[in-house]
């Protein structure tokens, strides 16, 4: 099936560690974004690529990199993961910059210890 | 900056009664308007969507909702309510000020009493 697709579901780092979230899509969406979700807080942007090669920073980027070679994939790193990196990630594509709306993945449920 | 504010962070509702689920935008221009629904341990789906053509928008589920330019406002509403329903909702702002991207209200929770 057409969509956003994230890998792992879930993980358990240590502090410190380091680790990828995948994301892949195959519906050809120029637009991909990575959030995070915590209770009460809805969700947070970490960063956003307008197309493959161009990548920028959202509303809580520190600690994460990512980049886009391909269309279809958008990695998310967590460089030297902490506790306060406890969350779950959501991947998300849109063929629009604004008008869209965007098609999410299932998440990954990172747990910090 | 374009920002929206979701209010009411809980709604309980009965089966079968009206839902009404709030979400103020603070824009100076019409920005593009979102309702998402997240079912437990699931990813957002798209409900419904405001891009400048009709105000009344209508949705998935029998979820619909007005943009009022006059109130800053996009209520989300469904005239009767199934236990289905039952999950989080989410408002969210895009357009020219928020740049490229999407900004999310805190969400709703909605739980539907048998």
């Amino acid at each position: 099936n057409a969509g956003v697709t994230q890998t792992p579901k879930f993980q358990v780092l240590k502090t410190g560690q380091s680790m990828t979230l995948q994301c892949a899509q195959d519906m050809n969406h120029e637009y991909m974004s990575w959030y995070r979700q915590d209770p009460g807080m809805g969700l947070r942007l970490i960063h956003y690529s307008v197309g493959a090669g161009i990548t920028d920073q959202g509303e809580v980027p520190n600690g994460y990199n990512v980049s886009r070679s391909t269309t279809e994939d958008f990695p998310l790193r967590l460089l030297s993961a902490a506790p306060s990196q406890t969350s779950v990630y959501f991947c998300a594509s849109s063929y629009s910059r604004w008008g869209g709306g965007y098609t999410f993945g299932s998440g990954t449920r990172l747990t910090v210890v | 900056a374009q920002s929206v504010t979701q209010l009411g962070s809980h709604v309980s509702v009965s089966e079968g009664a009206l839902v009404l689920l709030r979400c103020n935008y603070s824009s100076s221009v019409p920005p593009y308007l979102f309702w998402y629904v997240q079912y437990p341990n699931q990813g957002l789906q798209l409900l419904l969507k405001y891009t400048s053509a009709a105000t009344l928008v209508k949705g998935i589920n029998g979820f619909e909702a007005e943009f009022k330019k006059s109130e800053t406002s996009f209520h989300l509403t469904k005239p009767s309510a199934h236990m289905s329903d039952a999950a989080e909702y989410f408002c969210a702002v895009s357009g020219v000020e928020t740049g490229n991207q999407f900004y999310f209200g805190t969400g709703t929770s909605l739980t539907v009493i048998p």
